[in-house]
């Protein structure tokens, strides 16, 4: 049962357009919700999270949108830059910092 | 400040064989989860260690265990490998009584069964 679900295999966004990265998930409990973002042969990087308590949080070109009552989380990048081409990883902390993540979603900013 | 550092980078195994990685948590933190993943795939939950405990493990055999050293530094050990074991092992670490945000991963172990 997949509690958490990037339904986007890929996205593919012109560069100054706007990203937006979709993910829904089923457990009312998850209390934090995090973005990763992953380029070939590294590790995931922490990119920017909300608290179930929040409907929106905001870091230079990064935004989360929370919509608890769809179960529904969104990314959005803007302005997009070719640099931002890696895969992106929605995921959601359960008790004691255990992350239940999304199939990712592959992102490419075609200049 | 170190981030997550990782051992072996890339290593390559027998079936049947047993492998150890290692991982160190970043300075301050207290918790390393290890998560495998495959190619396609988002990171699967294998176990956490605190206090030099298994705290909680997910969908994942007895073949798969681990341990946390009084350091906080950690090791997950696979025995009996199968060609199915061949992933990126990624190693993250948090502070117990942290917000959601903190956790942070290590670059991982690719670990390729033959």
């Amino acid at each position: 049962d997949q509690q958490v679900k990037q339904n986007s295999p890929s996205l593919s966004v012109q560069e100054g357009r706007i990203s937006i990265l979709n993910c829904d998930y089923t457990n009312s409990m998850f209390d934090y919700f995090l973005w990763y973002k992953k380029y070939p042969a590294e590790g995931p990087t922490f990119l920017i999270s909300i608290s179930s308590i929040k409907d929106k949080n905001e870091d230079g070109r990064f935004t989360v949108f929370l919509n608890k009552s769809a179960k529904h989380l969104s990314l959005h990048i803007v302005p997009s830059q070719p640099g931002d081409s890696a895969v992106y990883f929605c995921a959601a902390r359960e008790y004691g910092n255990k992350l239940v993540f999304g199939a990712g979603t592959i992102l490419r900013v075609k200049s | 400040d170190a981030g997550v550092t990782q051992s072996p980078t890339h290593l390559i195994k027998t079936r049947g064989q047993q492998v150890t990685l290692r991982c160190s948590p970043k300075s301050g933190h207290d918790t390393v989860s290890w998560y495998q993943q495959a190619l396609g795939q988002g990171p699967q939950f294998i176990f956490q260690y605190y206090e030099e405990e298994e705290r909680q493990r997910g969908n994942f055999p007895d073949r798969f265990s681990g341990h946390q050293f009084p350091n906080y530094s950690s090791e997950l050990n696979v025995n009996a490998l199968l060609l199915g074991d061949s992933a990126l092992y990624l190693c993250a670490s948090s502070f117990n009584r942290g917000q959601g945000n903190t956790i942070y991963f290590g670059e991982g172990s690719w670990l390729t069964v033959v």
